[in-house]
């Protein structure tokens, strides 16, 4: 199926680093993208990795691929009140525009 | 600039009403898209715009007409819409290269939430 999956739910305490994990299904993806989305707003692009890499660091934000399990993860680091989102990943099969979404990762910072 | 504006932000209308949705990019993008997003739920795909000609349409009722005037406006018409049509309705573009490529990184506008009554 075309399920690409993450948790639903994180909860972390201020100052504390944040893993937010997704397992994607199509290996022939090129790019693989992580939103933010705070309440009744858009779709923020925060960052994104093409697949040839392992990791990508920008800021407090890591991105780590394993493509062997297709599995994508973002980390923040010094998690802030402000990063309270849901977060979604993303990727683009290969010949289509279609992004397939992640089913979302709810954040919660606890100060 | 990565901004894709989104008119209006709050839209009520009842199931007799036409009314429209209105994006707006001047990145030079010459792919758009609108998403539909209800609660707690990923954005689902409804129409793509590519060089202003509709590209994909997601087997999205009637009642929702998509237009693109020109390369940096693209629209969503409403009518006799009904309650379970009620959501958060985005706006995004990208630059249109090849398809899987760096240019397909879509852009997201704010958004406008929709209630149908």
């Amino acid at each position: 199926g075309e399920d690409v999956e993450q948790s639903l739910f994180l909860s972390v305490r201020e100052g504390d680093s944040s893993v937010i994990n997704c397992t994607y299904t199509d290996s022939s993806s090129t790019y693989l993208y992580w939103y933010k989305q705070e309440p009744g707003a858009g779709l923020q692009l925060l960052t994104y990795i093409f697949s040839n890499m392992d990791m990508k660091q920008d800021q407090r934000l890591t991105v780590l691929l394993n493509k062997k399990d297709k599995h994508l993860s973002l980390r923040i680091a010094d998690t802030q009140t402000g990063d309270s989102a849901i977060y979604f990943c993303a990727e683009i099969p290969s010949g289509t525009y279609k992004y397939i979404f992640g089913t979302g990762t709810r954040l919660k910072v606890l100060a | 600039d990565t901004e894709v504006t989104q008119t209006p932000k709050h839209l009520v209308m009842g199931m007799t009403n036409k009314k429209s949705l209105k994006c707006e990019q001047h990145m030079g993008h010459r792919a758009m898209y609108w998403y539909k997003q209800k609660a707690k739920k990923p954005p689902e795909l409804m129409f793509v715009y590519s060089y202003e000609k509709l590209s994909i349409n997601e087997s999205v009722p009637s009642r929702f007409s998509p237009e693109c005037p020109n390369s940096s406006l693209l629209n969503l018409h409403l009518h006799a819409l009904q309650p379970e049509d009620s959501a958060l309705y985005l706006c995004a573009s990208s630059q249109g290269g090849s398809a899987g490529g760096m240019g397909e990184t879509q852009y997201f506008g704010p958004g406008t939430r929709l209630l149908v009554l």
